[in-house]
Order: structure tokens, then C-alpha cells, then sequence
């Protein structure tokens, strides 16, 4: 079973406005983390933000936020007041015991800020 | 203060040769990985180094792929007899050994088989 789906393949928003981008994960561990990589067309993975699975509220980082919802298996990254240098390619990420050191990543979604 | 830095970034390679990349991970990090990214697809988990000792790898790191961290601080991935499908996007990583850490990647380094 995939471990992390990401059903966006492509996302457009206009610049100044708010825009989620879907996660669903699949684990049975009750201690795991969930990640959000942004990966411009210069290819360097760049780490937004973590959400804890016994984290009690949900992750914020400056424009970012996850919205965690524990028991959909969901974590949603929100991005606000779109940039133009928001536009990328964003890829949720899992780590759980079960899969030791592993990362495991969805298949990405495709940003792009429309001016 | 310095990222993860890897070396070449771009490598152009006939079929049957070999290559080595390289990557040199954040100071004081002490777990350092590897996955590869092909076109479309998000990065796959081949192998991670807790200092020296390689403790785990991929069912996708086949006998021509080998990775080394001798001294515990740079790595390198050697891919011997090059094939056209090993044509990808090869990313290290690198992190701090505590739960919940995250990882921090390199810019990769690509690579085209011909």
C-alpha cells in the first residue's frame, strides 16, 4: 500500500491568495512524523515544516501551516499569500518505526503562481 | 554555515562506465542518506549511514550500486556498468541522529546514461 498519496499532480493559484495542498498517509504506527519538502526546478529538496503525530496543534512556519486531521490521515499544507517564488514542485514526506530511517515521499504536486 | 553540498551536479556517462558521486553532509550531522528521483516521481530511499556503518539499504540498490562513509563524514555512491535506467536524480541527505529529525538535502546530482 502507498505509504504517502498525493492526489494534486498540478495546482494553480494567483499570487495574494491561499492555496492546500493534499496529503494522505498510511501507517499503523502511532508515532510518526510528517514532512514538507518544496523542490524548485533547480532540484534542491528544501524543508518547510513537521508535524508530530502527538503533536496537540497543528504546524506552523511563517506562510505555511499543516493541517493535521489525525484521524483522516491527512496532513494538508496550507501556503498563504502566494508568492511567484512559491511555484514548485511540493512533496509530502512520512517517517514511522516501521520504516526505520526511511523517508518515504509522495508523488509531488505541481505549484503554480499565477500573477 | 554550509549545507549538504554534492559533487558533480550534472554527469553525462556512456553505458558500461562507471561513476561516483559525492556528498558531503552537514557538520555536525551524523546520519547521512541517499535516495534517487527520477522524472515525475518523489525521491526513493536507497541507503543511510549512522557515522561509518551502512545500516540500511533498498531492495533498489542492486549489486552494481555501492556506498561507502569511511571516515564518517563524507559519502560516496559508485554505480559500476552503467545502465540507461539508472538515469536519475541522485540526492543525499542529512540529518541529526534523534527521533523525529529531519532530513536536509543536498542539491543532487544528475545523472544521464548514454
Amino acid at each position: 500500500a502507498q505509504k504517502i498519496t498525493q492526489t494534486q499532480p498540478g495546482m494553480f493559484v494567483q499570487e495574494k491568495e491561499a492555496v492546500t495542498l493534499d496529503c494522505t498517509y498510511d501507517t499503523s504506527d502511532p508515532s510518526y512524523g510528517l514532512f514538507w519538502y518544496k523542490q524548485p526546478s533547480s532540484g534542491e529538496m528544501i524543508f518547510l515544516i513537521y508535524q508530530g503525530s502527538y503533536d496537540q496543534q497543528n504546524a506552523t512556519e511563517g506562510r505555511y501551516s499543516l493541517n493535521f486531521q489525525k484521524a483522516r490521515k491527512s496532513a494538508n499544507l496550507v501556503i498563504s499569500a502566494s508568492q511567484l517564488g512559491d511555484s514548485a514542485m511540493y512533496f509530502c514526506a512520512m517517517r514511522d518505526s516501521l520504516t526505520g530511517n526511511q523517508f518515504y515521499f509522495g508523488t509531488g504536486t505541481s505549484l503554480t503562481v499565477i500573477p | 554555515d554550509t549545507g549538504v553540498s554534492q559533487d558533480p551536479r550534472h554527469k553525462i556517462t556512456k553505458r558500461g562506465q562507471n561513476v561516483t558521486f559525492r556528498c558531503d553532509p552537514i557538520s555536525e550531522h551524523n546520519r547521512l542518506y541517499w535516495y534517487r528521483q527520477t522524472l515525475g516521481q518523489g525521491p526513493e530511499f536507497l541507503t543511510y549511514f549512522q557515522n561509518e556503518a551502512q545500516l540500511e539499504k533498498s531492495r533498489l540498490l542492486s549489486d552494481r550500486f555501492s556506498a561507502e562513509r569511511p571516515k564518517g563524514s563524507f559519502s560516496t555512491l559508485e554505480i559500476q556498468r552503467t545502465e540507461q535506467g539508472d538515469s536519475a536524480m541522485y540526492l543525499c541527505a542529512s540529518s541529526l541522529a534523534r527521533a523525529g529529525n529531519t532530513i536536509y538535502f543536498g542539491e543532487g546530482s544528475w545523472l544521464t546514461v548514454v
